[in-house]
């Protein structure tokens, strides 16, 4: 069955450290992944996706297939980066679909 | 933002009441998409539509319904409201299936 855990439910750093959301899904076909984020009062938006392998506010993802990972990393946090971070699979049979993970709360501390 | 709005933004109402949420476009996007967010959930896919009056089943549909009558609007219905159905419900567009979802501001549902 597709899966996408977030075993992180709230990750606490101070500014400055490096930071890394987890995310592994299960996923028999092909994967396409993203990483959505939504700051306070704010819609929930795409931060990135692995297809792109940009670069945005300093966040980027490497897809592992071995691992079957797909972790967000941040060599120095900054406190706007302090929001809701979810993880989201792209699963194909009869359409497209987005399977979420259960989101992590990053907190920046100054 | 404002080219996808939900009504209402709040609302509470009773057990084995009616609600009808409304999702509005002007993105001319062919797909939308009803989102529950639920602590420790995160957001699961109630319906979604392909296109005007082509909506299909998501992970957790049951006790809730779909229209989609015209490109812009996406009806979300739930015909006998009960406590479990106490969520935040978010609204997306996207213009196909694999790209990325754009979201509304979300309607913030209590059911007593």
């Amino acid at each position: 069955a597709q899966r996408v855990t977030q075993p992180e439910k709230l990750l606490s750093v101070f500014k400055g450290a490096p930071v890394e959301l987890k995310c592994n899904y299960s996923y028999s076909g092909s994967p396409e992944l993203f990483w959505y984020v939504q700051y306070s009062r704010q819609r929930l938006q795409l931060l990135l996706r692995h297809i792109s392998r940009e670069s945005i506010k300093g966040f980027t993802a490497d897809l592992n297939k071995g691992e079957t990972s797909f972790h967000l990393k941040k060599p120095f946090a900054q406190e706007e980066d302090s929001a809701m971070y979810y993880c989201a699979l792209m699963v194909v049979d009869s359409s497209y679909k987005l399977i979420f993970g259960s989101g992590t709360r990053l907190l920046v501390r100054p | 933002d404002a080219g996808i709005t939900q009504s209402p933004r709040h609302k509470v109402t009773e057990t084995g009441t009616p609600v009808t949420l409304r999702c509005h476009q002007t993105e001319n996007h062919r797909y939308m998409y009803w989102y529950r967010q639920d602590p420790g959930h995160g957001l699961r896919l109630i319906h979604y539509s392909y296109g005007v009056k082509d909506t299909d089943k998501g992970e957790v549909s049951d006790g809730y319904s779909v229209s989609r009558s015209k490109t812009e609007d996406f009806l979300l219905t739930l015909e006998s409201a009960t406590s479990s159905q106490t969520s935040v419900y978010f609204c997306a567009t996207g213009t196909s299936g694999v790209d990325e979802q754009f979201f509304g501001p979300g309607t913030r549902l209590t059911v007593l």
